[in-house]
């Protein structure tokens, strides 16, 4: 079935630091999405990607969709306490309107 | 507008009970999903609502689960005979129309099952 595979699992990083996670998959998607997940609160979507090597930015957040529509990372730069939480990776694969996501990146942040 | 409602946010119940979550979809959003979060996993995915079609129930894990969308909008998923396993947070999603648009989500019900 649609698997994606989303690393590292946790981060533990010092303020100021830049973080990156990524995902991916075996399978081709037409569609990635980023999404933050804070404790007691449902997903919120931080960037959407729809063509193979889009980059696109958010503040500090940067997001690929990989060339071969296998894969996506995305960028923090310069952390501060409030990007701690999960997030998660997630795609529509092919004709399917079903979101798949992967299992998260947990981000903690040390002041 | 107002973006996803959820109720309620807290659920116990008792093995064995029926639950009922309910979901108020983003207005002018036509597309109603469900997702299960079981503690510090991922989201799985339950059952997707586009428009007049028939919904993809792909997701559901028994026949025990169930799910309604009236009238184009509010949504509920109905759990029978609740068991233990059951315990998770169930969050529902909306969004428009166009295909492969982002979901929208709610904060979630929390179900625990005694």
């Amino acid at each position: 079935g649609q698997q994606l595979n989303q690393s590292p699992q946790s981060m533990f990083i010092q303020e100021g630091e830049d973080v990156s996670m990524n995902c991916t998959s075996s399978s081709i998607f037409n569609t990635w999405l980023w999404y933050k997940q804070d404790p007691g609160e449902g997903p919120v979507l931080l960037i959407a990607l729809y063509k193979a090597g889009e980059l696109t930015s958010n503040g500090r957040l940067t997001a690929q969709f990989g060339i071969t529509r296998k894969d996506s990372f995305l960028n923090i730069s310069a952390s501060i306490p409030s990007d701690v939480g999960i997030y998660f990776c997630a795609g529509f694969q092919g004709g399917s309107e079903k979101l798949v996501f992967g299992k998260g990146t947990k981000l903690t942040v040390n002041p | 507008g107002a973006g996803v409602s959820q109720s309620p946010s807290n659920k116990v119940t008792e093995k064995g009970k029926d639950v009922e979550l309910r979901c108020d979809p983003i207005s002018g959003h036509t597309a109603l999903y469900w997702y299960r979060q079981s503690l510090g996993q991922g989201l799985e995915f339950l059952i997707y609502f586009q428009g007049n079609s028939a919904p993809d129930k792909s997701g559901l894990p028994s026949d025990r689960f169930s799910a309604e969308r009236t009238g184009g909008s509010v949504s509920t998923l109905t759990i029978q005979r609740t068991q233990q396993e059951d315990s998770a947070v169930y969050l529902c999603a909306s969004s428009r129309t166009k295909r492969m648009s982002p979901l929208h989500f709610g904060n979630g019900t929390r179900l625990t099952v005694t």
